[in-house]
């Protein structure tokens, strides 16, 4: 069964500094699809970043971006430059091509400390 | 933002009520979806819906049922309440499964007392 792994329960960051991220999945898939979902205090599900497994180029979207280790199924998230209003809890997915489910992490919440 | 209307937002019902959570489109997307959130567990798949009348299990479904009679509404039904049933409601839709990517609602709070 494919599973999704997120360790850190909880991250912090000074404000400006960068942090990562990590998420890890199992599949014996070969297309899927991974991606970073951001929940602020709002409960508002945003879509960060989304990764193509057949694409080796990583994913950037502004001051976030991926490193997509395909053979080690690790998909962390690097937010650069944070910003007070990138704490949230983040949730990483996965889901395989052709299909409807998302499978998620138990997520990670981030503080960004002024 | 995708328009995707969840209502209630919250609700607080007994134990044996019935309960019915609205998700209402203006995307006309095919998928629909409705996930619970709790702490620990990350979001998990109740049931989706791939058209009209066509819905399936996800991976919570049992005390659950769904229905899909237009494009634009999926209802959620907990026939009898349990407090096991307190959660945050989730309903996402999607236009194709190729492209994957699912928007959400902005959920609902719902308290089973």
């Amino acid at each position: 069964a494919q599973t999704v792994t997120q360790s850190q329960p909880e991250m912090s960051v000074q404000e400006a500094e960068t942090v990562t991220l990590s998420c890890t999945y199992d599949t014996s898939e070969s297309d899927y699809y991974l991606f970073w979902y951001k929940q602020p205090p709002s409960r508002q599900m945003i879509l960060v970043i989304r990764q193509e497994a057949y694409k080796q180029q990583n994913a950037t979207e502004n001051r976030f971006s991926v490193n997509f280790q395909k053979a080690a199924k690790s998909f962390s998230l690097k937010i650069s430059d944070s910003q007070l209003g990138d704490a949230a809890m983040y949730f990483c997915a996965y889901t395989t091509s052709g299909t409807y489910k998302y499978i998620f992490g138990t997520g990670t919440r981030l503080k960004v400390l002024a | 933002d995708a328009g995707i209307t969840q209502s209630p937002r919250h609700k607080v019902t007994e134990t044996g009520t019935p309960v019915t959570l609205r998700c209402h489109q203006t995307e006309n997307h095919r998928y629909m979806y409705w996930y619970r959130q709790d702490p620990g567990h990350g979001l998990r798949l109740i049931h989706y819906s791939y058209g009209v009348k066509d819905t399936d299990k996800g991976e919570v479904s049992d005390g659950y049922s769904v229905s899909r009679s237009k494009t634009e509404d999926f209802l959620l039904t907990l026939e009898s309440a349990t407090s096991s049933q307190t959660s945050v409601y989730f309903c996402a839709i999607s236009d194709s499964i190729a492209k994957n990517i699912q928007y959400f609602g902005a959920g609902t709070r719902l308290s089973v007392l």
